[in-house]
């Protein structure tokens, strides 16, 4: 199957920094990427949808300013947390979809970044 | 809209145990149906799929079957292994587009 990575796979940082996250799609064109959010034991949560070249779809409740996302080209789209703060400390996934011409274009989601801040 | 349902865990068997997951659906359309598991502190991996309905998906000895009548994709295995040991999300894909929706999850531990 198609190859997403992400990097880096955990970063520790102190509060009022930013941190960038990137995510590459390594064998396929990403139209689309897509960043979660999961707190422990639960669910994703989808932040944003992204497509190449245009701005990021923000979910209700997600601070576009404080989560900005790039998806400059077909391979990598980067999450930067801005002005981090402990509450934003979690682990985020990217995931990223290609277009098949089918009715549903399949995610394939990277290994994870665990972001902590102190 | 659409959601997800998933039976709540957490789940505990025994080795060799018979493991079912229930995962109930409801959307518009025809949409795709997946289960991905994860691991600690890793990222999600696709289990298996089902893209239209009666079709089972199957994958290192899990399956399940889409039933559209019931609006069910529940997740089976007929003898699990400490291996198996991980967190289960049933989820949804749009008739068309990428956009998936989740269960909440649902974690299974296996106990030798």
């Amino acid at each position: 199957g198609a190859v997403v990575s992400q990097h880096p796979s955990w970063v520790i940082c102190k509060s009022g920094t930013s941190v960038k996250i990137e995510c590459r799609s390594l064998d396929f064109q990403a139209t689309t990427m897509f960043w979660y959010r999961q707190f422990p034991k639960q669910s994703l949560m989808l932040m944003a949808t992204s497509n190449e070249g245009s701005k990021a779809t923000y979910e209700q409740g997600v601070e576009k300013d404080k989560f900005l996302i790039n998806h400059a080209s077909l391979t990598l789209s980067t999450l930067t947390v801005t002005s981090a703060h402990p509450e934003d400390s979690s682990f985020y996934i990217c995931s990223a979809s290609g277009s098949s011409g089918g009715t549903y274009n399949e995610q394939f989601f990277g290994p994870g970044t665990r972001l902590t801040v102190l | 809209g659409n959601s997800v349902t998933q039976m709540e865990g957490p789940v505990t068997l025994s080795e060799e145990a018979f493991l079912t997951i229930n995962c109930t659906y409801t959307a518009t359309g025809y949409p795709s149906l997946f289960w991905y598991v994860q691991y600690p502190g890793e990222g999600l991996q696709l289990l298996l799929k089902a893209t239209k309905a009666d079709d089972k998906g199957s994958n290192k000895g899990f399956e399940a079957t889409y039933r559209k009548e019931t609006t069910s994709f529940h997740l089976e295995k007929g003898s699990v292994q400490v291996s198996d040991s991980a967190v289960y999300f049933c989820a949804l894909g749009e008739t068309s587009g990428s956009r998936l929706t989740f269960g909440e999850g649902t974690q299974l531990t296996v106990n030798p």
